[in-house]
């Protein structure tokens, strides 16, 4: 089955750094990612959808200056946590939509983030 | 907003029971799917319901969609250690967007 890869699986940093998470499509093409933050022992929150060529579009909620999201390539997009605060401790999860069966997405192993 | 409620939030089980899990909503979806989500990684898709009514089995798992395209259930027969993990349901409404439900945390123990 398709696969998405999502790096780092797992990210410590110190507060009021940025990190940035990847998120491939390994064997198909995806017009379209999806990034979700899941906090302990509860569901998956979309917060935005990112768009190859085009600019992000953010859940209520979801400061966009924040989380920058990049879709540069069909494979890549990526997801830039700015200025990281305690609060921000989550674990991340990206999904890809395969362009040629847009009914499926397919989810990475997600990210844990932690910030000191 | 959660516009999908999963009963019940969590579910502790003897290996060998069976076991049903709800999925609730007042919004219409074209079609729902369910998810397992082990700790640490990402969710994996088990099945796609699509049509209201529509019943569907995965070994010892069965799915069924509502009538009216609101709500769905997912029962386990005879569960096994393995099953163990988080349940996800969710909808999908609009450009194919998933809208995930609160989640059921299910522990079979042998």
């Amino acid at each position: 089955g398709a696969v998405v890869s999502q790096h780092p699986s797992r990210v410590i940093c110190k507060s009021g750094t940025s990190v940035k998470i990847e998120c491939r499509s390994l064997d198909f093409q995806a017009t379209t990612m999806f990034w979700y933050r899941q906090f302990p022992k509860q569901s998956l929150m979309l917060m935005a959808t990112s768009n190859e060529g085009s600019k992000a579009t953010y859940e209520q909620g979801v400061e966009k200056d924040k989380f920058l999201i990049n879709h540069a390539s069909l494979t890549l997009s990526t997801l830039t946590v700015t200025s990281a605060h305690p609060e921000d401790s989550s674990f991340y999860i990206c999904s890809a939509r395969d362009h040629l069966a847009k009914n499926i997405q397919y989810f990475g192993a997600g990210t844990r983030l932690s910030v000191l | 907003t959660q516009l999908l409620e999963q009963s019940p939030q969590f579910l502790s089980i003897q290996e060998g029971e069976n076991l049903t899990v709800y999925c609730n909503s007042s919004s219409v979806f074209s079609s729902l799917q369910w998810y397992r989500q082990e700790p640490g990684e990402g969710p994996v898709l088990l099945v796609t319901v699509v049509t209201g009514g529509e019943v569907k089995k995965l070994k010892r798992l069965t799915f069924q969609f509502g009538d009216a395209r609101k709500d769905s259930s997912l029962h386990i027969t005879a569960a096994q250690p393995g099953d163990t993990g988080l349940y996800l349901c969710a909808g999908v409404r609009g450009a194919n967007n998933l809208f995930f439900g609160t989640g059921t945390r299910l522990t079979v123990i042998p």
